[in-house]
């Protein structure tokens, strides 16, 4: 059974960078489709992008070119950047196997 | 983007009765395969979203058969018959078909 823990900082600072960890286990991410989505505050989702199984990559326009996912396929993790943050991106984020198993989601507030 | 109007906002329901809501997309989910990607979730407090229903009308793996989904193109409906205590929460439907993919506002399922 496929399963993903999402770890990083619940505080940052505006102006900084957000950098987030999805650690798989039970399933491979050289398979598949992996994604990070956020849930504001108020609940509106939004699904921020997400990095293939060969590595490719796709992004919300929403997001322009502040966001970033890499993996690191010997540790079978995928990590999330979201640079020049703002209080508009204090969020829960998750990470999710396509659209199928998300992990528990962590809390990140963006404030000085 | 496509956008996912989800109805109703707010479902008081009873215990043994039966819920619908309703998720329209602003243009057609069937993808270019032949295929629609539209999906369903719900979000218990304090948990992720779990996948009920994929691509229209496949029950997830452990889902009970009091959850159906259907519809086509621009119209879809998931129905839950029987309402037990662990079914009540948020809802959100997702489209994946077309990105990036988006997500309905949501509709509580609550207690009557």
């Amino acid at each position: 059974e496929v399963q993903l823990q999402e770890s990083g900082p619940g505080l940052v600072k505006p102006s900084q960078s957000l950098s987030l960890t999805c650690s798989v286990t039970g399933y491979s991410i050289t398979s598949n489709y992996w994604g990070w989505i956020r849930k504001f505050p108020g609940n509106k989702m939004e699904w921020m992008g997400y990095i293939s199984y060969s590595g490719s990559t796709s992004y919300n326009p929403s997001l322009k070119s502040r966001i970033s996912i890499t993996r690191d396929t010997s540790k079978n993790q995928f990590f999330l950047q979201l640079n020049s943050v703002t209080t508009e991106d204090t969020a829960t984020y998750y990470c999710a196997r396509d659209y199928s198993s998300w992990g528990q989601g962590v809390m990140v507030t963006v404030s000085s | 983007d496509v956008v996912m109007t989800q109805t109703p906002v707010s479902l008081p329901v009873s215990l043994g009765g039966q819920a619908s809501i309703s998720c329209r997309s602003s243009q057609s989910l069937v993808h270019s395969n032949g295929n629609t990607y539209l999906h369903w979730y719900l979000q218990k407090p304090g948990q992720s979203p779990q996948l009920l229903i994929y691509r229209v009308s496949n029950r997830f793996s452990g889902v009970p058969d009091r959850f159906s989904g259907s519809g086509s193109g621009t119209d879809f409906t998931l129905k839950i018959s029987r309402v037990e205590p662990e079914d009540l929460g948020d809802y959100y439907c997702l489209q994946s078909t077309h990105f990036p993919y988006t997500f309905g506002a949501g509709t509580k399922l609550e207690l009557k």
